[in-house]
């Protein structure tokens, strides 16, 4: 199994419709983000979560939230889907590199959003 | 704040020629830099990283990277070019345990036969 698996995989849907996507890990990280990707845009951080009682924005929040539900889980949503939001949306989960000098993340495979 | 900049969204390279990949930063403090790599529908995976130390870093599938604080640079290479490393390559920065990842905007890497 996947360290760190994205539910679901692709989905289309309609604007105006709620979407959340799903995030499990198995790393026992503590750390866990939300990421999209558009192309030539690179990755944009959505929000990122330091433990279950820590949630933080990122540089493009609006119209997104989150919820932490457990350590191993961190799920996206989306309260009303509008088209600019089809992209490629990754989660990722670190640990606070004590260890290895520098937190390193692990991307699940991806979950990829398309609003018409 | 802190940027990343990679020269060149898409390069195309001979099997067997040298792979380059640029990479730029910016940053205020000295920062930790990696560079991942994303194969077609999967998710991003580490290639390397640089935090302290020796400036040449070495990854997986032969590729290596080297920081240079002078020139603010921290491009990819890999002596031989194979098939198999086609794929979109991101170069990204934090600060030493930062909570934050700055990524680049990626480079596509052709590889032709």
């Amino acid at each position: 199994d996947a360290d760190v698996t994205q539910t679901p995989r692709n989905r289309i849907t309609k604007t105006g419709k709620r979407i959340m996507l799903e995030c499990s890990q198995t790393k026992g990280h503590d750390r866990m983000y939300w990421y999209r990707q558009d192309p030539g845009l690179g990755l944009r951080l959505i929000y990122y979560s330091f433990d279950v009682k820590d949630i933080n924005k990122g540089e493009i929040s609006d119209g997104y939230s989150v919820s932490r539900q457990a350590q191993a889980k961190f799920s996206l949503s989306l309260e009303s889907a509008i088209p600019n939001q089809t992209a490629l949306y990754f989660c990722a989960t670190s640990d606070p590199g004590l260890i290895t000098g520098a937190n390193v993340l692990t991307f699940g495979a991806g979950s990829r959003l398309t609003v018409l | 704040a802190q940027s990343v900049t990679q020269l060149g969204s898409h390069v195309s390279v001979s099997e067997g020629a040298l792979v380059l990949l640029r990479c730029n930063y910016s940053s205020s403090v000295p920062p930790y830099l990696f560079w991942y790599v994303q194969y077609p529908n999967q998710g991003l995976q580490l290639l390397l990283k640089y935090t302290t130390g020796a400036t040449l870093v070495k990854g997986i599938n032969g590729f290596e990277a080297e920081f240079k604080k002078s020139e603010t640079s921290f491009h990819l290479t890999k002596p031989s070019a194979h098939m198999s490393d086609a794929a979109e390559y991101f170069c990204a920065v934090s600060r030493n345990t930062g909570n934050q990842f700055y990524f680049g905007t990626g480079t596509s890497l052709t590889v032709i036969p």
